[in-house]
């Protein structure tokens, strides 16, 4: 089993939808999370980054984790065309990070 | 605002050539990482170093070496590229304050070996 699983998409909403990307890990013991966007032929930028189970919410974005299922999800309200990019999430394991494959979505106006 | 800046944005090299990817960041990072990221496999840890002249395997090391003589430079090398190893490079670097590590990704470099 990968110790991060990410569903590849592609994604395509509507502008103003919202948008719910979610990441499987497998190891228990891991307890910061993060989400990077990556726009086309650029580098990834963090996004969202959380410590344990929760909620954090950062205008539009929230990102959850549950670490009873270990699942964490990244809920984008009222997306925008600007929000069409690759979203990967990431788990620090150690001093490097375990990045899914990301998701790619596309928000249609 | 931390920058991470990669010597080239697009490379086209042939079989068997040594090929040099340099990576400098400008905020005093401890950590430096190199990836690589191809459809369908996403982004795969290469080497990374926590600091000067020391180096750590990532997950896919074969083929590759690094060197990390300075603080703010990271470079990777192909000593006889393959054309399995034409992907996009990316470098990180890293600090970590308390609890929270954000890794800052330079914009990439395409390689093509034909």
């Amino acid at each position: 089993q990968k110790e991060v699983e990410q569903d590849p998409g592609p994604l395509s909403v509507p502008e103003g939808a919202i948008v719910s990307l979610n990441c499987t890990y497998s190891n228990s013991a891991f307890q910061y999370f993060m989400w990077y966007r990556q726009y086309s032929r650029k580098g990834p930028e963090l996004l969202m980054y959380t410590y344990s189970s929760g909620n954090k919410e950062d205008g539009r974005f929230t990102a959850q984790v549950d670490k009873s299922s270990k699942y964490i999800s990244l809920f984008i309200r009222d997306s925008q065309p600007s929000d069409s990019a690759t979203y990967l999430c990431a788990i620090k394991a150690g001093t490097a990070l375990i990045f899914g494959k990301g998701t790619t979505l596309s928000v249609s106006s | 605002d931390v920058k991470v800046t990669q010597s080239s944005r697009y490379l086209v090299k042939r079989t068997g050539e040594k090929v040099f990817l340099e990576c400098v960041q400008d905020m005093d990072h401890e950590n430096m990482f190199w990836y690589r990221q191809d459809p369908g496999l996403g982004l795969r840890l290469i080497y990374f170093s926590y600091d000067v002249k020391m180096k750590e395997k990532g997950d896919i090391p074969e083929g590759y070496s690094v060197s990390r003589e300075k603080k703010e430079r990271f470079s990777l090398i192909l000593e006889s590229a393959s054309t399995n190893q034409t992907s996009m490079y990316l470098c990180a670097s890293s600090l970590f304050q308390g609890t929270q590590e954000t890794q800052y990704f330079g914009p990439g470099t395409r390689l093509l070996v034909l």
